[in-house]
């Protein structure tokens, strides 16, 4: 069964840095990857797909990269806000139609 | 415009009195899931639809059935809700993967359920 981890479980950054989450993966066997965003009490809000064909995306201050064959993916946050202070939670989708999701990152931005 | 749509946001009931939570899509995806998640835990897949296919995950305990009478909907009952299923539920969806790898998945709000 597919296991995602994301490391570090909780980070404090204060306003301006540039930093980097961490998600990891045991199944290769996957068609895509996703990036989320959960603020407290909220559903998930998509940030980023990577296909398993794909090195990377990138959206506005956020960039994705995807290292299948070594099963580990990491999301850049460039010039961090107080509004990107969220959980962000990483997905799998394996090749047998199931979305596995990672333990997640609790980021708060200090301002 | 909200197109995973989850009925209610916050939902009470009495601890073994049955729940039903509901969602609705807009987007005519094929793939409809509802997950399980608790405070500070990441979501955990329950079951899921792929058109009319019921895929239920080994782990999910079977007071959780799911029933999706069209496209567009897709419901999850509660036969008897012990005090550990409090915990907010997530509907979402997604195209046929595969072909539509480049698809991402949409998530409704959620409902809350609270067990009293």
């Amino acid at each position: 069964k597919q296991e995602v981890t994301q490391i570090p479980a909780a980070l404090s950054v204060p306003e301006g840095e540039n930093l980097v989450l961490n998600c990891s993966f045991t199944d290769s066997a996957i068609y895509n990857l996703q990036w989320f965003r959960q603020d407290p009490g909220k559903g998930l809000t998509s940030l980023l797909l990577i296909q398993s064909s794909q090195r990377e995306q990138t959206s506005g201050r956020l960039n994705a990269s995807l290292d299948k064959s070594s099963g580990r993916s990491t999301l850049y946050i460039a010039a961090s806000q107080p509004g990107d202070s969220a959980t962000y939670l990483c997905a799998v989708l394996n090749t047998g139609n199931q979305f596995y999701f990672g333990t997640g990152t609790s980021l708060t931005v200090i301002p | 415009d909200a197109m995973v749509i989850q009925n209610p946001r916050y939902q009470v009931t009495q601890f073994g009195k049955p729940v039903t939570l509901s969602c609705s899509q807009t987007l005519n995806h094929n793939v409809m899931y509802w997950y399980q998640q608790k405070s500070s835990q990441a979501p955990k897949l329950l079951f899921h639809y792929y058109d009319k296919d019921f895929n239920n995950e080994a782990d999910t305990p079977d007071n959780f059935q799911s029933r999706r009478p069209n496209t567009s909907f897709c419901f999850l009952d509660i036969r008897s809700p012990g005090l550990g299923d409090a915990a907010m539920y997530l509907c979402a969806t997604s195209r046929r993967p595969g072909a539509a790898s480049n698809q991402p998945q949409h998530f409704g709000d959620g409902t809350r359920l609270s067990i009293l």
